[in-house]
């Protein structure tokens, strides 16, 4: 099955950084990979995805890059603020199953 | 809308206890599913369901029952509890499985002692 490694596990930044998360896939047929948000005791929400026939796609702050030859997908974040602080999943689709990383808890330091 | 509403929020259970988790959505999907999360291993698979009357097992089915008698429900049940299943579960739908949104509820916090 679909593996997906997520890096790093923790990131801290300062308020107005950039923030990257990196993730890398196995299988050379998924086709889906969204991003999720997870807030303090909330679940996760869906911030931004991408499909196999896109390279990158931003909306407002955040951006998602793909490279499909080297199976990775990178999670960009500009002009950090303290309420990006949260846990964010990165997730690799194939048909019909979804696998997700294991997270990466980001810090924003005021 | 609700979207998906989970009960309870926290839960403690002593080992050999059973207990039913509550999971219900109103979007209409059909695909509902259950995971667990663990520090360091992200969201795991428990059972899913592509619709009223079909459950299967995920990647960590074991200890863990489900069953989908309407589109809007899908209750986990742990028979027996042990203190591996302590965990934050996770109940999601979404309108197929794979490939598109999934929705999540806010969490239910098992502790097992």
């Amino acid at each position: 099955g679909e593996n997906v490694e997520q890096h790093p596990s923790t990131l801290s930044v300062q308020e107005g950084d950039s923030a990257v998360i990196k993730c890398t896939y196995s299988d050379s047929a998924s086709n889906y990979f969204p991003w999720y948000k997870q807030e303090l005791g909330k679940g996760p929400q869906l911030i931004i995805d991408i499909r196999s026939n896109v390279g990158e796609k931003k909306d407002q702050r955040i951006a998602v890059t793909l490279n499909k030859t080297a199976k990775h997908f990178s999670l960009h974040i500009t002009e950090t603020q303290p309420e990006d602080s949260a846990v964010y999943f990165c997730a690799a689709s194939i048909l019909n199953d979804m696998r997700f990383g294991a997270g990466t808890r980001l810090t924003v330091k005021p | 809308n609700a979207g998906v509403t989970q009960t309870p929020k926290f839960q403690v259970l002593k080992t050999g206890q059973s207990m039913t988790l509550q999971c219900a959505q109103d979007m209409n999907h059909e695909y509902m599913s259950w995971y667990r999360q663990d520090p360091g291993m992200g969201l795991r698979l428990i059972h899913y369901s592509v619709g009223a009357g079909i459950t299967d097992q995920g990647e960590v089915p074991n200890g863990y029952n489900v069953s989908r008698s309407t589109t809007e429900d899908f209750p986990l049940r742990l028979l027996s509890a042990a203190p591996s299943q302590t965990s934050v579960y996770f109940c999601a739908s979404s309108y197929t499985r794979g490939n598109t949104e999934a929705f999540f509820g806010q969490g239910t916090r098992l502790t097992v002692v």
